[in-house]
């Protein structure tokens, strides 16, 4: 079983839908959990940043971590054709050396 | 504002060339960071570095080498060059732990004939 398991997609949405983007890992260490944005042809950048359980809100945005499922959600609410990108969940634990990276969800979002 | 840098965006090189990739930050981060991305495998780390002239290997250590003489400059360096190293090569930096936020370049999109 790999440590961070992220379902690739495809992900095709219209405009205003709310978007749900999931990863499970196997590793109950993690206590760090993180999602980034890419862009076509970009780096990644982060999105949303979370220590340990519980839910984060940022505007459209909003992660969610299950530490007693080992799965953690990103919604996005009312989705826009800006949102079309790769977002990756992120993970470490408290002794960590690196991140560790699930694949990678591509979303498009058309309008 | 951050900035993370890779000196060069798309490289053509051919078998058994040696091939640098440049990467600068201007954050005054403590560790660098190198990963190749690839289509259904992900981001993948090859080499980090905590501090200036120390190296620790990733997951995918072979075929590549890094330098770090500078705390604001690594380099990744291919000896021998594959195909199999055809690649998306993503630089990152960041301050504090290695666990914390990091700041990536905007890749170097590496093609070996």
């Amino acid at each position: 079983q790999k440590e961070v398991e992220q379902d690739p997609g495809p992900l095709s949405v219209p405009e205003g839908a709310i978007v749900s983007l999931n990863c499970t890992y196997s590793n109950s260490a993690f206590q760090y959990f993180m999602w980034y944005r890419q862009y076509s042809r970009k780096g990644p950048e982060l999105l949303m940043y979370t220590y340990s359980s519980g839910n984060k809100e940022d505007g459209r945005f909003t992660a969610q971590v299950d530490k007693s499922s080992k799965y953690i959600s990103l919604f996005i609410r009312d989705s826009q054709p800006s949102d079309s990108a790769t977002y990756l969940c992120a993970m470490a634990n408290q002794a960590g050396t690196a991140l560790i990276f699930g694949k990678g969800t591509t979303l498009s979002v058309s309008s | 504002d951050v900035k993370v840098t890779q000196s060069s965006r798309y490289l053509v090189k051919r078998t058994g060339e040696k091939v640098f990739l440049e990467c600068v930050q201007d954050m005054d981060h403590e560790n660098m960071f190198w990963y190749r991305q690839d289509p259904g495998l992900g981001l993948r780390l090859i080499y980090f570095s905590y501090d200036v002239k120390m190296k620790e290997k990733g997951d995918i250590p072979e075929g590549y080498s890094v330098s770090r003489e500078k705390k604001e400059r690594f380099s990744l360096i291919l000896e021998s060059a594959s195909t199999n190293q055809t690649s998306m090569y993503l630089c990152a930096s960041s301050g504090g732990t290695a666990t914390g936020e990091l700041f990536f370049g905007e890749g170097s999109r590496l093609t070996v004939l």
